[in-house]
Formats: structure tokens, C-alpha cells, sequence
């Protein structure tokens, strides 16, 4: 069976300091991954994807996950935070041999502090 | 519309009621999945279509849960006899799963609040 779990369900940064959200996975399949991030009363919006190709993935708003197979992780980062991030952010695996639903970890909610 | 939409976006609904969750998913997206999301969680799966198939359900938490897409495009997920558990966030998703990357687009959901 496919998880995900995300370290840390809230973080808080500065404006301007570096971003960086922990997703560790564990799947028997080469994974799909993906971030999504949820603003208030809003649905999610796919922030990136890893579907086997680069390794090193970017995003949409300046976000770029690694993808590392030896440690089963796909952490999300950004240089630079704005306060326009704050939002909670999702990190999920595909289960694509049964259709492609996802396996969602809990989130983490990012604070920007001004 | 361009992107995924549902309705209501809210709905209050006394314990014992019946409600009904309307999705209509990107125009020619073959695969719509429906999740719950619990306050403070992240989204559960509850079903999958394939156009009109439903094939897989097994997240559906009881059978007061059930969801169709008769003509593969519009999908309604109906809760019977609602009950506080029930409180929660529905997303619908859909995706075109020939595009390989099986990246879903999610509606701004339904809030459903059980009193």
C-alpha cells in the first residue's frame, strides 16, 4: 500500500528566508508525487508534479521538489518566501494500477511572517 | 467553464436528511474522483469514475454514501440519513488520465455541515 507522510503539520517562516516542507512516501510501485496547496475555503491547486522524468521538478510561484529514491522523499522548497504562500500544502502519491486516485499525507500549514 | 465546479459550495443539513453533491469536472475528462476532507486533514478518497463506471468505491465510508455519473460527465454524491461524522469538505476531481500523468483538477468542493 502507497502513504505519504508530511514532518511537521505547521511551519513558520520569515518573509524572504527559505521555504522547505518535508514529504516522505512509501510506495512498492515507482511513484507518481505531487504538491497541491489549499487556500482558505478554496479547492487544491497543483503546485508540481514528479511522474519519473527529472528529478529535480519545478513549479508554479518559484516552488521545485527533489525527487530522492534512497530516501523515499520529495521535499518541497522555495528560495524566498512572500507572504502570499501561506496557505496549507498537501504532498500526495498516485495509486495509478487503481486508476490514479490519491493518497493525501496530512498537510502542513505555512505561516509567512512579515 | 474551464475548470472543475461544484454545488453547493455550502449546505447545512439537519442529522437525518438526505443531501445530494453535484460535480461537473472538466469537459472531456474521463476519470472524476470524489475525496473528504475532515477539518484539519488531508483529502480521503471516496470513489473513482471512468465515464459512467464507478470502479472503485472503496473508500465510500458506509452505505448511507453512494455516488453516480449516469451519462460519464456530471457525477452526484448522495449521503442518506446524514450524520455529524458526515461534517466535512467533498472535492471532486477529474482527470484525463491519457495525458499519463494522472494529474487531478480539484473543484473548490462542498462544505457540509451536519447539525
Amino acid at each position: 500500500a502507497q502513504s505519504v507522510t508530511q514532518l511537521g503539520s505547521h511551519v513558520s517562516v520569515s518573509e524572504g528566508a527559505l521555504v522547505l516542507l518535508r514529504c516522505n512516501y512509501s510506495s512498492s510501485v515507482p511513484p507518481y508525487l505531487f504538491w497541491y496547496v489549499q487556500y482558505p475555503n478554496q479547492g487544491l491547486q497543483l503546485l508540481l508534479k514528479y511522474t519519473s522524468a527529472a528529478t529535480l521538478v519545478k513549479g508554479i510561484n518559484g516552488f521545485e521538489a527533489e525527487f530522492k529514491k534512497s530516501e523515499t522523499s520529495f521535499h518541497l522548497t522555495k528560495p524566498s518566501a512572500h507572504m502570499s504562500d501561506a496557505a496549507e500544502y498537501f504532498c500526495a502519491v498516485s495509486d495509478y494500477n487503481q486508476g490514479g486516485k490519491l493518497i493525501f499525507g496530512q498537510g502542513t500549514e505555512l505561516s509567512v511572517k512579515p | 467553464g474551464a475548470g472543475v465546479s461544484q454545488s453547493p459550495r455550502y449546505k447545512v443539513a439537519k442529522r437525518g436528511q438526505d443531501v445530494a453533491l453535484r460535480c461537473d469536472p472538466i469537459s472531456g475528462h474521463v476519470s472524476l474522483f470524489w475525496y473528504q476532507q475532515a477539518l484539519g486533514q488531508g483529502p480521503e478518497f471516496l470513489t473513482y469514475f471512468q465515464n459512467e463506471a464507478q470502479l472503485d468505491k472503496s473508500g465510500l465510508p458506509s452505505d448511507r454514501f453512494f455516488a453516480e455519473r449516469p451519462e460519464g460527465s456530471v457525477s452526484t454524491l448522495k449521503i442518506q440519513r446524514t450524520q455529524q461524522e458526515d461534517s466535512a469538505v467533498y472535492l471532486c476531481a477529474s482527470s484525463s488520465p491519457g495525458q499519463g500523468s494522472y494529474e487531478q483538477y480539484f473543484g473548490p468542493g462542498t462544505r457540509l455541515t451536519v447539525t
